[in-house]
Parts: structure tokens; C-alpha cells; sequence
């Protein structure tokens, strides 16, 4: 069964400091993964895409990695501020999996207090 | 320029009424999808289109929910005889081609509330 667990299901820290997320998947086989950004009553926002060939790719103060051999994907945010509050989606596709080639994880619900 | 939208931002209804709930796509994405989205939970796939065809309805949970896209651009999902598990955030979201890895791009959501 194809599945997304994203740990931690939430996570508290303080403004400045550094978290990191992680995605654990058994889609197969494998397209892309995805972390989006879903703020409160918004819908989800792109972070980065990552294919089958890349190990690390940023996107500002947000670093994702994955590891295809283990099928596990971590999304590393830096220096935290404010407004990274929110929930982050991990989003893995299906080869040739159409439109519900999409599994979604959970979220991780990030809470950076000041 | 605009992305998608919907409407209304919420919605409130009773037990066994029926409601449409709108999306406006991204001008020119011939791709679209609605989700629905439960409290502390992932989207999950309801159905999408690909121009006017509903190309994957796999999703839709029973046959009280039907979308339509008559046109190739607006969306409208509906609802017919409500019931309370569906309440939820549906959102809807397009992209320009619905092949990988061409990004989809999501509305703020309708927060449906059946009482």
C-alpha cells in the first residue's frame, strides 16, 4: 500500500533556532516528492520538488534532502522565524500514476514561538 | 497575476441539504483537482479534470458528490443530501498540464460545515 508518515505529527520551538522535519514513504515506484507549506486557512504552497536523481535541494532558509534507497525525505529549516508557523505537507507521486498518483502525508504542524 | 480561488470561504449547512462549491482556476491551466481535507490531516484526492472531462473521479466517496466543468475553466462541486462526516476543507487546485512534475497550485479552500 502506498503510504506518506511524516514525523513529528507537531513540533514547538523558538524563533532562531532549527528544526527539521522528516517524510518516510512506500509509494512505488517512485516520481517526485514534494514539500508544500499549508498556512492556517490557506491552501498548500510549493517549497521544493525532488526527483528520483537529486539527494539535496534548497530553497532559501528551507533545505530538503532525500534518500531513495531508504525512501526517506527530510525538510531542514533554518534560523526559524514567525512566520514559518504552519503545517508541512510531504507529498510523494506515483510513476504513471495519473492524477491519484498522489499520496499526501499527514503534516507536520510547526509552531515557532518568540 | 490571480491564482485560484474559491467560493464561498465557508459554507454552513444543515444535515440533508445540498451545495455547490466553486473553484476558478489559474487562467490557461487545463488541469484541475479538488481535494478534501479533514483536521490535522493530509488532502485527499477526490477528482480531476483534464479540460472539460473528469479524467479520474476514483476519489469522489459515494454518489452524493458530482463536479462538473463545463466550460474548461470554473469548477463547481456538489453536494447533494449532506451529511455531518462532511464537513471538511475541500480545496481546489490546478496546474497547466496535469503530467508530472508540473506544480499544482492550490485555492485558500471552502471550510464546509454540515449541522
Amino acid at each position: 500500500k502506498n503510504q506518506v508518515e511524516q514525523s513529528p505529527q507537531s513540533l514547538i520551538i523558538l524563533e532562531g533556532k532549527n528544526c527539521t522535519l522528516q517524510c518516510n514513504y512506500t509509494v512505488s515506484p517512485f516520481s517526485n516528492l514534494r514539500w508544500y507549506k499549508q498556512d492556517t486557512g490557506r491552501g498548500p504552497v510549493s517549497l521544493t520538488i525532488m526527483t528520483f536523481s537529486e539527494n539535496t535541494k534548497s530553497n532559501g532558509r528551507y533545505t530538503a534532502t532525500l534518500d531513495a534507497d531508504t525512501k526517506q525525505s527530510s525538510l531542514h529549516i533554518t534560523a526559524s522565524q514567525l512566520s514559518d508557523s504552519a503545517s508541512y505537507i510531504c507529498v510523494v507521486r506515483r510513476s504513471g500514476g495519473g492524477a491519484d498518483g498522489l499520496t499526501f502525508g499527514k503534516g507536520t504542524h510547526l509552531i515557532i514561538q518568540p | 497575476g490571480a491564482g485560484v480561488s474559491q467560493t464561498p470561504s465557508n459554507k454552513v449547512t444543515e444535515k440533508g441539504k445540498y451545495v455547490e462549491l466553486r473553484c476558478d482556476p489559474i487562467s490557461g491551466h487545463t488541469a484541475l483537482y479538488w481535494y478534501r481535507q479533514s483536521l490535522g490531516q493530509g488532502p485527499e484526492f477526490l477528482i480531476y479534470f483534464q479540460g472539460t472531462g473528469a479524467a479520474d473521479d476514483s476519489g469522489l466517496p459515494n454518489d452524493r458528490f458530482f463536479a462538473v466543468r463545463p466550460e474548461g475553466s470554473v469548477s463547481t462541486l456538489k453536494i447533494q443530501r449532506t451529511e455531518r462526516g462532511d464537513s471538511a476543507v475541500y480545496l481546489c487546485a490546478s496546474s497547466i498540464s496535469g503530467r508530472a512534475p508540473y506544480e499544482q497550485y492550490f485555492g485558500p479552500g471552502t471550510r464546509l460545515t454540515v449541522t
